[in-house]
């Protein structure tokens, strides 16, 4: 069971951009997906999540508007995107996989290594 | 700002037990789970369902949760154990999750 992340971008602000994580190892459309911030030198911040079996998406209030989450299940990957990234949107983003043991038994229980975003100005 | 609040840094002499704590409103309804990550690392998942283990993490870690408090117990902490400790739950609304500011670990 794994996460496997696209590598690393450097981009400009006012451009957009997509990153990926594919999943294997496991029933790909029965767990959420989620993505998470780290912002150099700083904790951990929940940006939304969806469900590949039918595309259901919640966004964190922070981040509501600024993103877009997707899935093609076709081929196992999950999709963080910017139309227009800010130099704020420097960071290290990571997916991992949410899993429900039972309803309020549930968690991050695989996390990709992570892609680092460097927006310049 | 995070719904959960935890301790920036916590220190334990290497042996000892250490606990670090998590508040937050949310935790009266929903079940606190606990992150450690090391430097260079993703986060790895340590404690989930207040005192529920992953296949791999040492019994010297284990987790409770009373009223808003959720605690993370390392009994005997390691040289190794060294590192910052997110709890997280679902938010008040339960629609969201959130993570706590995290807590650094020295293990002195």
């Amino acid at each position: 069971v794994q996460l496997v992340q696209s590598g690393a971008e450097v981009k400009k602000s006012g451009e957009s951009l997509k990153i990926s994580c594919k999943g294997s190892g496991y029933s790909f459309t029965s767990y959420w997906i989620g993505w998470v911030r780290q912002m150099p030198g700083k904790g951990l911040e929940w940006m939304g999540i969806i469900y590949p079996g039918d595309s259901d998406t919640r966004y964190s209030p922070s981040f509501q508007g600024r993103i877009t989450i997707s899935v093609d299940k076709s081929i196992r990957t999950a999709y963080l995107q910017w139309n227009s990234l800010e130099t704020s949107d420097t960071a290290m983003y990571y997916c991992a996989r949410f899993h429900e043991w039972e309803l309020l038994r549930t968690a991050f229980d695989i996390w990709g290594p992570g892609t680092v975003v460097t927006v310049s100005s | 700002s995070s719904e959960l609040t935890q301790d920036p840094a916590v220190s334990v002499a290497l042996g000892q037990t250490v606990r670090i704590t998590c508040l937050g409103d949310s935790l009266r309804t929903y079940s606190p789970t606990w992150y450690q990550q090391k430097p260079g690392q993703a986060p790895l998942l340590v404690i989930y369902h207040k005192n529920d283990r992953p296949s791999g993490i040492p019994d010297r870690f284990s987790g409770s949760s009373s009223g808003n408090t959720a605690s993370l117990t390392i009994t005997g902490a390691q040289a190794e154990d060294a590192a910052d400790y997110y709890c997280s739950s679902r938010d008040s609304s339960g629609y969201h999750l959130v993570f706590g500011g995290g807590t650094k670990l020295t293990v002195l």
